[in-house]
């Protein structure tokens, strides 16, 4: 079955330190993994895509993360955490034929916390 | 980025009553639309999938006579909870996404309080 996991329910880090948030996935073929934020009461908001290509992926607000096939993963990071970053971040994998028409699934979230 | 706007962005209604809930893409055509329901402190559940002019592809266990979901244009489609009770209560976000690249854009959900 296609699945995601998001492995920490809560993530604390200091702002100004770097910050991963962890995903792992389980796909039958060629996974499409995606990142979103959502702030409190909001929708949810894009921040990256993977969908071939290059391992490395750039996204919004400074955010990258990192698609390894071995290890099946597709942790989250950021060089330099800011205390406006605090949000609840999901990662999310399509499945289906194709990334038009198949459906997201998304890991349960985790809350990033970042202190002053 | 693609905008989608949800209306309203909150309501508060009896129970019995029905309540619509639209979902637009403002910048874009959206090909499909989704209905995401959340529970607080949980993760998104995909309830239904729709197509314009289509009928929607309902999620096993969501009910369809429950949650009627109308995707009458490529930039609109909308989800009426009929007949709404208090565990219906939840926040409702759509989500479109565009005819090509593969990003689904969200809207800012609708918090749906059942008294």
């Amino acid at each position: 079955a296609q699945s995601v996991a998001q492995p920490e329910d809560q993530v604390n880090v200091a702002e100004g330190n770097p910050l991963t948030v962890k995903c792992t996935y389980s796909v039958s073929g060629n996974p499409y993994l995606f990142w979103y934020v959502q702030y409190p009461n909001r929708g949810l908001q894009f921040l990256l895509k993977y969908i071939t290509g290059d391992n490395l992926v750039k996204g919004s607000y400074g955010f990258e993360a990192e698609f390894n096939k071995s290890q099946t993963s597709f942790h989250l990071k950021k060089p330099s955490a800011l205390v406006s970053d605090s949000a609840l971040y999901f990662c999310a994998v399509i499945y289906g034929r194709s990334s038009n028409t198949g459906k997201l699934i998304f890991g349960q979230g985790t809350t990033l916390q970042v202190k002053p | 980025g693609a905008v989608v706007s949800q209306h309203p962005s909150w309501v508060i209604c009896k129970s019995g009553t029905s309540v619509k809930i639209e979902c637009r893409s403002l910048d874009f055509q959206a090909t499909t639309m989704f209905w995401y329901r959340q529970f607080p402190k949980q993760s998104l559940m995909l309830m239904a999938t729709s197509n314009e002019g289509s009928k929607a592809t309902y999620e096993q266990g969501v009910e369809k006579d429950k949650f009627l979901i109308n995707h009458a244009s490529l930039t609109l489609s909308t989800l009426t909870v009929t007949s709404a009770h208090p565990e219906d209560s939840s926040f409702y976000i759509c989500s479109a996404r565009a005819r090509a690249a593969g990003a689904q854009y969200f809207g800012p959900g609708t918090r749906l309080t059942v008294l």
